[in-house]
C-alpha cells in the first residue's frame, strides 16, 4: 500500500535559520504531491503542490519544495524561517492508478517550533 | 475562493447520543467530499469519500453504520456519529474537491468532538 513518511516529528529552530523538512513516499507511478500547513487553531492550508513540469515548486510565504523522482522525495525548504512559521506541516501524496487519481495519503506531520 | 466551512467547530455530547457535523463548500460546487479523523500527534486518516447523490465509500475499518455520511447536494455533506462513545472523541475534518478533473482538495476548519 502507498505510504508517506515524514522523518522529523518535531523540529525546533531559531528565527532566520534555514528549514528542510523531509518527505518520502512509496509509489513508483505518477503522483501529485502536496505540502499543507496547519497553524495553531486553524485549518489545513495548501502551501504548495506539484503536478508536473519543473520539479522545483515555489509556494506561498517563501516556501519551496523539490520533487526528486529517483529518491521518491518531496522535501520542503525555506531559507530563513520566522516565528510566524510555527505550525504543523503535512506532506500528502495522491497516486494515479490507471489514469484515475487516488485519495490523498498524508504523512504524520512535522511540528515546527520557531524560537524568536 | 474555495472556502469550506464546518459546523459546529466544537461539540460535547453524552455517551449514547448522536451528533451531526456539517461540511459546506461556500463558493464552489463540490462533486466529492472527504471526511478525515485526526488523532493527537498523528496524521489525518481518511474515513470515507462521498459523491453527491450516491452512497459514501468507507475506508477499511470504518463502521458505516456508526459514521453516517450524507452528501445531499453539491455544497453540503454531513457526518453523523451515532451512539457516540468516548473513544469517538477526536478532531473531524472534511474536505471538498471541485468539478471532475480537479486534483485539489480544500479543507474545512475541523470539528472537535468530545464524548463524555
Amino acid at each position: 500500500a502507498q505510504s508517506v513518511s515524514q522523518h522529523n516529528h518535531h523540529v525546533i529552530l531559531s528565527e532566520a535559520a534555514s528549514l528542510e523538512l523531509g518527505c518520502n513516499y512509496s509509489y513508483g507511478g505518477t503522483v501529485n504531491l502536496f505540502w499543507y500547513v496547519q497553524y495553531p487553531g486553524q485549518h489545513l492550508q495548501l502551501l504548495l503542490k506539484y503536478f508536473s513540469g519543473d520539479p522545483l515548486v515555489k509556494g506561498i510565504k517563501g516556501f519551496e519544495a523539490e520533487f526528486i523522482k529517483s529518491k521518491f522525495s518531496f522535501n520542503l525548504r525555506k531559507p530563513s524561517v520566522q516565528w510566524s512559521d510555527t505550525a504543523e506541516y503535512f506532506c500528502a501524496v495522491s497516486a494515479f492508478y490507471g489514469g484515475s487519481q487516488g485519495n490523498l495519503i498524508f504523512g504524520k506531520g512535522t511540528k515546527l517550533s520557531v524560537k524568536p | 475562493g474555495a472556502v469550506v466551512s464546518q459546523h459546529p467547530s466544537r461539540v460535547i455530547c453524552k455517551s449514547g447520543t448522536s451528533v451531526k457535523i456539517e461540511c459546506r463548500s461556500l463558493d464552489f460546487q463540490a462533486t466529492t467530499m472527504f471526511w478525515y479523523r485526526q488523532f493527537p500527534k498523528q496524521s489525518l486518516m481518511l474515513m470515507a469519500t462521498s459523491n453527491e447523490g450516491s452512497k459514501a465509500t468507507y475506508e477499511q475499518g470504518v463502521e458505516k453504520d456508526k459514521f453516517l455520511i450524507n452528501h445531499a447536494s453539491l455544497t453540503l455533506s454531513t457526518l453523523t456519529v451515532t451512539s457516540a462513545h468516548p473513544e469517538d472523541s477526536s478532531f473531524y475534518i472534511c474536505s471538498a474537491k471541485g468539478l471532475a478533473g480537479s486534483y485539489e482538495q480544500y479543507f474545512g476548519p475541523g470539528t472537535r468532538l468530545t464524548v463524555t
